[in-house]
């Protein structure tokens, strides 16, 4: 089975700064997905980045980027200039290859962007 | 505009009176799931659905029941519901081709059980 390990319950970073959430990962699968969403107040979960297994390069959109190490199954968020809206939790999870459409999800970081 | 939609989306009840979560998309996506949302456990999984007439347990189902009679409504059924059910519950949908990547979540449901 899959597991997903978010080590860092809260988080808080002043605005404009450079913040970075911590993701682990554990499988035996070679081809996979990963993704964070983040769920704000209002509780929508929304998609922010994604990454699939088989890329070298580390996704991008905008002010969010990942540090993909697929030998040390570690997938980092980076976020640059932070602003009030990211205030938000933050989850990292796991898919499988198409066919098991399952997230795993990590227990998520609370992040707060000091005004 | 694509989305899934949960009703009702803040429920309190009392233990043992049977409550139906409905999920319905319009994307016309083949796989629906349920999650459930609880404080320092992230989201787990209860159950899946394929395609229509195929469901099957996710890590948590113990307590749940769901049917799949058409493609666009998923609910979930708690036959007689405990205070340990008692969490945020979302509903999922995706395309099941080889490309298609993304699951759309509804906008949740916070049950409370009394």
């Amino acid at each position: 089975a899959q597991t997903v390990t978010q080590s860092q319950p809260e988080m808080s970073v002043q605005e404009a700064e450079t913040v970075t959430l911590s993701c682990t990962y554990d499988t035996s699968e070679n081809n996979y997905y990963l993704f964070w969403y983040k769920q704000p107040p209002s509780r929508q979960m929304i998609l922010v980045i994604r990454q699939e297994a088989y890329k070298q390069q580390n996704a991008t959109e905008n002010r969010f980027s990942v540090n993909f190490q697929k030998a040390a199954k570690s997938f980092s968020l980076k976020i640059s200039d932070s602003q009030l809206g990211d205030t938000a939790m933050y989850f990292c999870a796991f898919m499988r290859g198409f066919g098991n459409e399952k997230l795993t999800f990590g227990t998520g970081t609370r992040l707060t962007i000091i005004p | 505009e694509a989305q899934v939609t949960q009703n009702p989306r803040y429920l309190i009840t009392v233990t043992g009176k049977k409550l139906t979560v409905t999920c319905s998309q319009n994307m016309n996506h083949e796989y629906m799931s349920w999650y459930r949302q609880d404080p320092g456990l992230g989201l787990r999984q209860i159950y899946y659905s394929m395609n229509v007439e195929v469901t099957d347990k996710g890590d948590v189902p113990e307590g749940y029941k769901v049917s799949r009679k058409e493609k666009r409504n998923f609910p979930l059924i708690l036959e007689s519901p405990s205070p340990n059910q008692t969490s945020l519950y979302f509903c999922a949908s995706k395309e099941t081709d080889s490309i298609s990547y993304e699951q759309y979540f509804g906008p949740g449901t916070r049950l409370t059980v009394t």
